[in-house]
């Protein structure tokens, strides 16, 4: 799986958009960008995945660049249950009716601010 | 639709003694999973599996751990002879037959401690 670089820790303003940012330059073609995030002393939460287009859900959006080396994850109203740690994993799909292991980083710890 | 249960929250073992962890998916998934997070430090897989399936343990301690998901009833992590460095706090996860393009579902976790 390829490796992902994130910035150890980051700021944000309560009411501002949070842009977590995730360098994945050896993706491959095949290998999917996927966001968690684990608040602490919490289990991790799955925020969102996507391929090459952008992806939004009700949590999130995913920017992927066109070259897809790089992603942002964005939080567009951060409030302050969203201070958690944020993962960025890249991992390829199995076949179908097979599962995958997902190798968690450090992530970026994300503190929200009033 | 319950979540991915786990069950104690928290266990406290003395050294030597063996800790037992469940963890029973949600409804209509059948793909396990369990992750160690050791103080202050990331999550690491241990192990893969689906009913009555190994099928990935590369992230299992050679010795002492095991894992089951039989037919019937929760996954069971066992850990034989537990030393203070196995404190930690283990998550499961689940995700459906075709989880492919799935994200997983944690649960809340099992805080082991020895003492």
């Amino acid at each position: 799986d390829a490796k992902t670089t994130q910035p150890p820790s980051m700021d944000c303003a309560e009411g501002r958009a949070a842009n977590l940012p995730c360098n994945h330059s050896t993706i491959s073609g095949n290998e999917y960008v996927y966001w968690y995030r684990q608040i602490h002393s919490q289990g991790p939460q799955y925020i969102i995945h996507g391929l090459k287009n952008n992806e939004t859900n009700e949590m999130a959006s995913l920017i992927i660049t066109e070259d897809r080396k790089s992603s942002t994850l964005i939080l567009p109203h951060a409030t302050l249950r969203d201070t958690a740690v944020y993962y960025c994993i890249v991992r390829a799909h199995s076949n179908s009716n097979s599962g995958y292991a997902l190798n968690f980083g450090k992530g970026t710890s994300l503190l929200v601010t009033p | 639709n319950a979540g991915v249960m786990q069950n104690p929250r928290h266990l406290v073992r003395r050294r030597g003694q063996e800790a037992r962890l469940r963890c029973s998916p949600m409804k209509g998934h059948s793909h396990v999973y369990w992750y160690r997070q050791l103080p202050e430090e990331g999550l690491k897989f241990m192990v893969y599996l689906q009913k009555e399936n190994i099928i990935d343990e590369s992230g299992m301690p050679k010795e002492r751990f095991s894992a089951e998901f039989p037919k019937e009833g929760p996954s069971i992590l066992r850990i034989q002879q537990v030393v203070r460095g196995d404190s930690a706090a283990y998550f499961c996860a689940s995700s459906p037959p075709t989880g492919v393009n799935y994200g997983y579902t944690f649960g809340s976790g099992t805080r082991l401690t020895v003492v």
